[in-house]
């Protein structure tokens, strides 16, 4: 199994300030004939279903704040939340579907 | 727009057979290239991945629970199904049904608002 392991656990940010979650697979989820990274950012809010934020590692979905970006290739990988808001608290998730079983990290919980 | 709905009881009794159902709404769960799939998140914790089927009825199983899941789909009926067998507290958990993007191997794009099942005497 491809193990993700993210950091920190949790994090509190002041409210404008940067917030970084870190994510690394055991091993390299780059398809390289398409040069994708197989790695989703999932946000997850208090009762709520996990919500898709980001694909291929660095595709914000529609919607999605552009105060959120993912970068990284390989095996690390970066959550990057600017300018935090309010409704930013949750728990993200990164995910891999590179190859079953498809695999979460631990999560990273965001707080203010 | 597409929805997805998890139905099931809310309580089971351990060794006894959990049988969940997502009902698929605003698509045909017949539409080529999507896969439809079960996630499970034990409470306060992380989210663990259980299958995956196509309307097809070609599966994939995580390799932890293979031997006791069976996903299976209803085209007719526009549903597709978990059944996890002999389970204990450990499979106490909110599961969720989802679907992917397109294909297999991409991501899990729409969920569904989860069903809390418990094992318990």
């Amino acid at each position: 199994d491809i193990v993700m392991t993210q950091s920190p656990d949790s994090l509190a940010v002041s409210l404008g300030e940067r917030a970084t979650i870190n994510c690394k697979s055991s091993q390299s989820v780059l398809y390289r004939s398409s040069n994708k990274n197989y790695l989703d950012w999932f946000q997850q809010k208090p009762g709520q279903s996990p919500k898709l934020l980001i694909s291929w590692a660095s595709t914000r979905e529609s919607g999605v704040p552009d105060r959120f970006s993912g970068s990284g290739s390989g095996t690390d990988f970066t959550l990057t939340i600017n300018s935090l808001q309010a409704e930013d608290v949750a728990i993200y998730y990164c995910q891999q579907f590179y190859r079953t079983p498809l695999t979460f990290g631990g999560g990273t919980r965001v707080e203010i | 727009q597409l929805q997805l709905q998890e139905s099931g009881p809310g309580l089971v009794k351990p060794s006894e057979t959990l049988s969940l159902t997502c009902t698929v709404s605003g698509d045909s769960i017949s539409s080529s290239t999507f896969y439809w799939g079960w996630i499970r998140q034990p409470p306060g914790k992380g989210l663990e991945w259980i299958g995956s089927v196509y309307y097809s009825g070609d599966t994939y199983y995580s390799p932890s629970l293979k031997g006791r899941v069976t996903i299976s789909v209803d085209t007719f009926k526009n549903q597709f199904f978990l059944r996890l067998t002999s389970v204990t507290a450990a499979d106490t958990a909110i599961y969720y049904c989802a679907r992917n993007k397109s294909g297999f191997y991409s991501s899990l794009k729409y969920w569904g608002q989860g069903t809390l099942a418990t094992v318990s005497s």
